[in-house]
């Protein structure tokens, strides 16, 4: 069965460099979306992202945060400056344009993101 | 505002024990409802989830929810739990056919006592 796959799974930077999570959704997907969950914390919406653009974002999602699809099976998220309050683990997820599935969001495993 | 409350923060529960986890939302329109389950240290996984239909939705691992659209809620429940089942669990909605954003619940740490 097709999975949403994430890369790395652990990443760990200094305080205020750049990181990109990268994230390869399911292939017949056409809707993208960034989550992020805080430790102990909920799972809290970044962004979505359709047709190449960004669709629908949080105010979490402030400037120093960028989302792209690169080509046609990536998709990234990039950290201009990481902040020590970005440590989380971030979840990338992809829903198909039609089908049974298409009310559906399917996660991938998430990325932990640890900034020092 | 969107919004989804999970009233019980953490529920401890022998082995056998039937569960049920409360939860309800604040949406004005047409939703889609999830239950998402997360063991630790794994991602998400998805449990079972409400589009249309019978408001009784069964799931997987034994698991079943009822959407109750007069009370804003989908409360999980399982007749008997197993220790397997020690885990965060996850209420989220999202708006009925769109594309929009899965707002979650603060989630359920559900300990289960062997």
């Amino acid at each position: 069965e097709p999975e949403v796959t994430q890369t790395p799974s652990h990443q760990v930077t200094q305080m205020g460099q750049e990181v990109i999570l990268r994230c390869v959704p399911i292939s017949n997907h056409l809707y993208f979306y960034w989550y992020r969950q805080i430790l102990g914390q909920k799972v809290e919406f970044l962004v979505s992202f359709y047709n190449n653009e960004i669709s629908e974002k949080s105010e979490i999602f402030d400037d120093q945060f960028s989302v792209e699809r690169p080509d046609g099976s990536n998709f990234t998220l990039k950290i201009r400056s990481t902040k020590l309050e970005d440590s989380a683990m971030y979840f990338c997820a992809s829903r198909p344009r039609s089908g049974t599935s298409y009310n559906e969001q399917f996660f991938g495993p998430g990325t932990r993101l640890t900034v020092l | 505002a969107q919004s989804v409350s999970q009233h019980n923060h953490h529920v401890i529960l022998s082995e056998a024990a039937s569960l049920e986890l409360g939860c309800n939302y604040s949406y004005g329109g047409t939703v889609n409802l999830f239950w998402y389950v997360q063991y630790p240290g794994q991602h998400l996984q998805l449990l079972l989830k409400y589009f249309s239909g019978d408001p009784l939705v069964k799931g997987i691992k034994g698991f079943e929810a009822e959407f109750i659209k007069s009370k804003f809620s989908f409360n999980l429940r399982k007749p008997s739990v197993q220790w397997s089942d020690t885990a965060e669990y996850f209420c989220a909605v999202n708006a009925h056919s769109s594309a929009s954003k899965i707002i979650f619940g603060s989630g359920t740490r559900l300990s289960i006592r062997p």
